[in-house]
């Protein structure tokens, strides 16, 4: 069955980077938009990028443009979101997520956390 | 970008009672293209509906999804221990995709 595992969380100083991973497995990554998502303690989901299949076609939300990266690695079923100048606010669990539009598969989350 | 927003707030019901939960949306979200989806303490988002009305897969039928255009309901028809739970709506009509602030279901 489909599986997402992320890795890469932790606790970080502001202005810090952070990369974080996720592997997938139960499906071929190439066939799929993926996405990630973030959830701040006690808040609702936010999307932060998603890329296409062949990885040609990327977007994010204002609050991470020019800040992270994501890419992916076909061949090792992996997917990536690099994250630079973090801040106070880009303490999350971040959600590596299969799909562009509605999102049915997700992996466990890793938590990120930016303070001083 | 297309806010949502979720009412009530906190709903509180006993089991085999009905839920009802609303997602009001900014603008009109194009072709209905509106999820819900179910979260539990420490758990990811589950999927329960998509396209505003179309269940995914084994999602029980107590579960069901109405509206378009800017109003949108979820429906509990008959409240199971397992569905006290924090429910969040979300658009893909536009971008960026957006999720409501939730609704939790709790018990009464």
């Amino acid at each position: 069955q489909v599986q997402l595992v992320e890795s890469g969380g932790g606790l970080v100083k502001p202005g810090e980077s952070l990369r974080l991973s996720c592997g997938a497995s139960g499906f071929t990554l190439s066939d799929d938009y993926m996405t990630w998502i973030r959830q701040p303690p006690g808040k609702g989901p936010e999307w932060v990028s998603f890329i296409s299949g062949p990885g040609t076609s990327i977007y994010y939300a204002d609050s991470v443009r020019g800040r992270f990266t994501i890419s992916r690695d076909n061949d090792k079923n992996s997917l990536y979101l690099q994250m630079n100048s973090l801040t106070a606010e880009d303490t999350a669990v971040y959600y590596c997520v299969r799909g562009r539009d509605y999102y049915g598969h997700w992996g466990q989350g890793t938590l990120v956390t930016v303070s001083s | 970008e297309i806010v949502l927003t979720q009412s009530p707030g906190t709903l509180s019901l006993s089991p085999g009672e009905r839920a009802t939960l609303s997602c009001r949306a900014s603008q009109s979200v194009s072709s209905s293209y509106l999820a819900w989806y179910q979260q539990k303490p420490g758990q990811a988002p589950r999927l329960l509906i998509y396209g505003a009305s179309t269940r995914a897969t084994g999602i029980p039928d107590r579960f069901s999804g109405s509206g378009s255009g800017t109003d949108f309901t979820l429906t509990i028809s008959r409240l199971e221990p397992e569905d006290f739970a924090v429910y969040y709506c979300q658009q893909y009509g536009g971008s960026p995709r957006t999720f409501g602030q939730g609704t939790k279901v709790e018990i009464k």
